[in-house]
């Protein structure tokens, strides 16, 4: 069965410092693979995904991921963090025929000023 | 267009009582899918409906039930509620089978007393 790993469990990062939250997933057949961010008492927002074609996405408030097949991996990066970017990130599989996410347990990225 | 509507936000109920939560998707998304959010267990998949059809349904027992209407709005049903169902819960919608990307609602906050 999928299963995804996020290593880290918070990241603390100076701002304006670059960070990588890393992902990997279990399972090598098809995937789509998703990053969502979650501010506190909110629901998840989509920051990028990956279904195929380039291997590196670019997503919304400047993050971007890069997905790697034969490392199962798919990490999230950011070149200058921000206060704002101040938040919980989840990584996400979902396997081609199956309509469901496999989701890991999260990165709190701390931005210190 | 309007997000993804959960009601309502908040929600008290004793042990043993049944509770319905709701779920509006964005206009035009067929697919509705349901996540409970905890911090021991993180984001679990509960079901997945279709076009009014359950698709997929994750590892939880018979007590957690939904179903979508021919709006597509959906609900779901947690009948003889335990104190281990206090949780997050997360709607989503997609406007593609698969793959899309998926939009949440704000959630639900169940607390079981």
């Amino acid at each position: 069965a999928q299963s995804v790993t996020q290593l880290d469990s918070q990241v603390p990062v100076f701002e304006e410092a670059p960070v990588e939250l890393r992902c990997n997933y279990s399972s090598s057949v098809s995937v789509y693979l998703f990053w969502y961010v979650q501010y506190p008492n909110q629901g998840l927002q989509l920051l990028l995904k990956y279904l195929s074609g380039s291997t590196l996405v670019k997503g919304i408030n400047g993050f971007e991921a890069e997905f790697n097949k034969s490392q199962t991996s798919f990490h999230l990066r950011k070149p200058s963090v921000h206060i704002s970017d101040t938040a919980e990130y989840f990584c996400a599989v979902s396997d081609l025929g199956n309509y469901q996410l496999i989701w890991g347990a999260g990165t709190k990225l701390i931005i210190k000023p | 267009k309007a997000g993804v509507t959960q009601t309502p936000r908040y929600l008290i109920k004793t042990r043993g009582q049944q509770v319905t939560l709701s779920c509006s998707p964005i206009s035009g998304h067929r697919s509705v899918s349901w996540y409970q959010q905890t911090p021991g267990q993180g984001l679990q998949f509960l079901f997945e409906y279709f076009s009014e059809t359950q698709r997929n349904k994750g590892n939880f027992p018979g007590r957690f039930s939904g179903r979508q209407f021919s709006n597509s709005r959906s609900e779901m049903n947690v009948s003889t509620l335990e104190l281990g169902d206090s949780a997050l819960y997360l709607c989503a919608s997609s406007l593609e089978a698969q793959g899309g990307g998926y939009t949440f609602g704000s959630g639900t906050r169940l607390t079981v007393v």
